[in-house]
């Protein structure tokens, strides 16, 4: 079946750690999406990719970074820079058009100790 | 850049009601316009899509039509059940981005 799986989907951290999410497709998705999900706050993005070895910040960047080496993989770091990441983080993916929908994972919930 | 308001909840029906949730937005260009649900614990899912004027997305009995002239998506189901308690978010998407509003939360009572 194809589809967006993201591990692990609880992780725990203590303060000034630095700690990877990842994000694997095998939809053959060209565009690739990192959400941050905080309760009565919809979701804002953090970073976004629309082809391999190229990534945009989104609307959230400070203290995340991303690598896009691979199509099927869009791994997100959260940094020791991150002041308050405690939160739920959602991956995507879409064909790449300009409007085409965005296929979610069912998300890494991130708590810092 | 693009933004949206959607009705504030948290909105508790019973069984067989009639559903509205209002959305409008902004947005430059001519985006798309999506409804996604999401269940407890879990990723969004898409539930219905519109990509331009007057076309009206449907699903799972849900639907919503895209007016340009309000610049609106109202989601709205004509009887609802205990299983579509959740929350669901509008999107106008532009620009390779989804905008997304808070979310309604919707608890439907048997």
């Amino acid at each position: 079946d194809g589809g967006i799986t993201q591990s692990p989907k609880y992780l725990f951290r203590k303060e000034g750690q630095n700690v990877t999410l990842s994000c694997e497709q095998n939809l053959n998705h060209d565009a690739m999406y990192w959400y941050r999900q905080d309760p009565g706050q919809g979701l804002r993005l953090i970073y976004y990719s629309q082809i391999v070895n190229d990534f945009q910040k989104g609307d959230i960047a400070e203290g995340y970074s991303v690598s896009r080496e691979k199509k099927e993989s869009f791994p997100l770091t959260v940094t020791s820079a991150q002041k308050n990441p405690t939160a739920f983080y959602l991956c995507a993916s879409s064909l790449g058009g300009v409007q085409d929908t965005q296929y979610f994972g069912p998300g890494t919930r991130l708590t810092v100790l | 850049g693009d933004s949206v308001t959607q009705m504030e909840g948290p909105v508790t029906l019973s069984e067989e009601a009639f559903l509205t949730i209002n959305c409008t937005y902004t947005a430059t260009g001519y985006p798309s316009l999506f409804w996604y649900v999401q269940y407890p614990g879990e990723g969004l899912q898409l539930l219905l899509k519109a990509t331009k004027a007057d076309d009206k997305g449907s699903n799972k009995g849900f639907e919503a039509t895209y007016r340009k002239e309000t610049t609106s998506f109202h989601l709205e189901k004509g009887s609802v059940q205990v299983s579509d308690s959740a929350v669901y978010f509008c999107a106008p998407g532009s620009n390779y981005k989804l905008t997304f509003g808070k979310g309604t939360l919707l608890t439907v009572n048997p």
